[in-house]
């Protein structure tokens, strides 16, 4: 199993553009999250999905878009990236909920201009 | 509203020292479940222990140790002779048992252990 995997490690993004952060996991997890972690605050929840076409919002979702199209795959849309979303991205998954442990992918690095 | 503090924001030890890691939460469920994760310098976030709320013996895995005590509300993390490798970023994460909408795991704003030879 490769567990969680992240693409792309490192990404430079000019203020305005737009990309997608991919997350995937091959251990048939139903529960997905996404995380942004800032120095001095910790990881925050951005988005977090229990299922296959379910998608609810976390702690700091504004800016940031999800879909969950398969229970293998996801994606984190940045619509239009601001410098106040430099920061590392850290997807995640569990069997069930957030009451299970969770397994981290080993992060994305953004940093907007 | 779920909540986690780590008051101690930097700790720095000199090798073989014990250090103990503070970990205070809020919720208002009484069935919930405590999370300790790692991470080291190179980045990525390593579980170290899950415990739910109705088991409050003390945990020992090697030189770690836990003492999670209902009463204060407290789930503090103990290091015995540490070594420079336990030189990371310590995050304390609580989430309340559910499953389906509200699933959230709320993190502490993580603690950095500095371990001197």
């Amino acid at each position: 199993n490769a567990g969680v995997t992240q693409t792309p490690k490192f990404q430079v993004l000019k203020t305005g553009q737009g990309m997608t952060l991919q997350c995937a996991q091959d251990m048939n997890h139903e529960y997905m999250s996404w995380y942004r972690q800032d120095p001095g605050m910790g990881l925050r929840l951005i988005h977090y999905s229990v299922g296959a076409g379910i998608t609810d919002q976390g702690e700091v979702p504004n800016g940031y878009n999800v879909s969950r199209s398969t229970t293998e795959d996801f994606p984190l849309r940045l619509l239009s990236a601001a410098p106040s979303q430099t920061s590392v991205y850290f997807c995640a998954s569990s069997y069930r909920g957030s009451d299970e442990t969770q397994y981290f992918g080993p992060g994305t690095r953004l940093l907007v201009l | 509203a779920q909540k986690v503090t780590q008051a101690q924001t930097e700790i720095s030890v000199v090798e073989k020292e014990d250090v103990t890691l503070d970990c205070v939460y809020e919720t208002r469920d009484t069935t919930y479940y405590l999370f300790w994760y790692k991470q080291p310098p190179s980045g990525e976030l390593v579980f170290l222990i899950r415990r739910n709320s109705f088991d409050e013996q003390n945990e020992i895995s090697g030189r770690y140790s836990w003492n999670f005590q209902k009463s204060t509300s407290s789930f503090n993390f103990t290091i015995t002779a540490s070594q420079v490798v336990d030189s990371a970023v310590y995050f304390c994460a609580l989430s309340e048992a559910v499953t389906g909408a509200n699933s959230k795991l709320t993190f502490g704003k993580g603690i950095t252990l500095s371990v001197r030879p």
